[in-house]
């Protein structure tokens, strides 16, 4: 099975600054159609996942501009330009490449 | 617009047996792979099991093969989960979701697009 690593696992931020959240695969997630199978994902308390980020860098529908992500083979980025108030909760990537799919830890991101 | 409700879980012994069933609708249920995501109480996501969209092909986390079966009927548009020989460590809330493209998927196992707000699982004496 593939295993991914968040880090931090833990990101205090002051709303309207930064944040970088970084994940990375035991095996490159980069296919031979020149697509990476990985996503991002935000959970609020009490929710189901939302899906933010597919296929490394593309912003799902609705999603904010400010959220961004990149990355390429086993290493990933989920950036957000300025944290808004509705942007606190649980971050996980997961791998899509091969079945099991598998999901990083999770990071938590907190208001500073 | 696209709705998944989940229903069927509870409480129960460990070494008996349970069906959750995710009700769709909103969409053409028979185009779109399927899958069970689950999450024990303070932890993170644990992916259970996918069903591709016309139920020839399945695939089962290790820590639940043989113990539980997925399944769907396109007729009735909904999905399942029979689990069976459950475990205190089954104990969770359990998602379904749709993943983003319909038809056959060519590459990888889908991304989820779609999730429903879950049942909890409760597996205790």
């Amino acid at each position: 099975d593939i295993v991914m690593t968040q880090s931090p696992l833990s990101l205090p931020v002051t709303p309207g600054e930064p944040a970088s959240i970084s994940c990375r695969s035991s095996q490159s997630l980069l296919h031979f159609n020149g697509f990476n199978y990985l996503d991002w994902y935000l959970q609020k308390p009490g929710q189901p996942p939302q899906l933010l980020i597919s296929l490394g860098s593309q912003r799902a529908s609705g999603v904010p501009d400010r959220f961004s992500g990149s990355g390429t083979g086993t290493d990933f980025t989920l950036k957000i330009s300025r944290v808004e108030a509705e942007d606190f909760g649980v971050y996980y990537c997961m791998q899509t490449l091969q079945a099991p799919p598998t999901f990083g830890q999770g990071t938590k991101m907190e208001i500073k | 617009q696209v709705q998944l409700v989940e229903s069927g879980g509870g409480v129960v012994q460990p070494g008996r047996s349970l069906r959750l069933s995710c009700a769709a609708s909103g969409f053409t249920f028979s185009t779109y792979t399927m899958q069970w995501v689950r999450q024990a109480p303070g932890k993170g996501l644990e992916w259970v099991a996918l069903i591709s969209n016309d139920g020839s092909k399945e695939y089962e986390a290790d820590s639940v093969k043989g113990r539980f079966t997925i399944s769907r009927d396109n007729f009735k548009n909904t999905l399942y989960l029979q689990m069976s020989s459950l475990r205190v460590e089954d104990t969770a809330v359990y998602y379904c979701a749709r993943i983003m493209e319909p038809g056959t998927v060519v590459a990888g196992t889908g991304t989820l697009g779609y999730w429903g707000q879950g049942a909890q699982v409760t597996v205790s004496s």
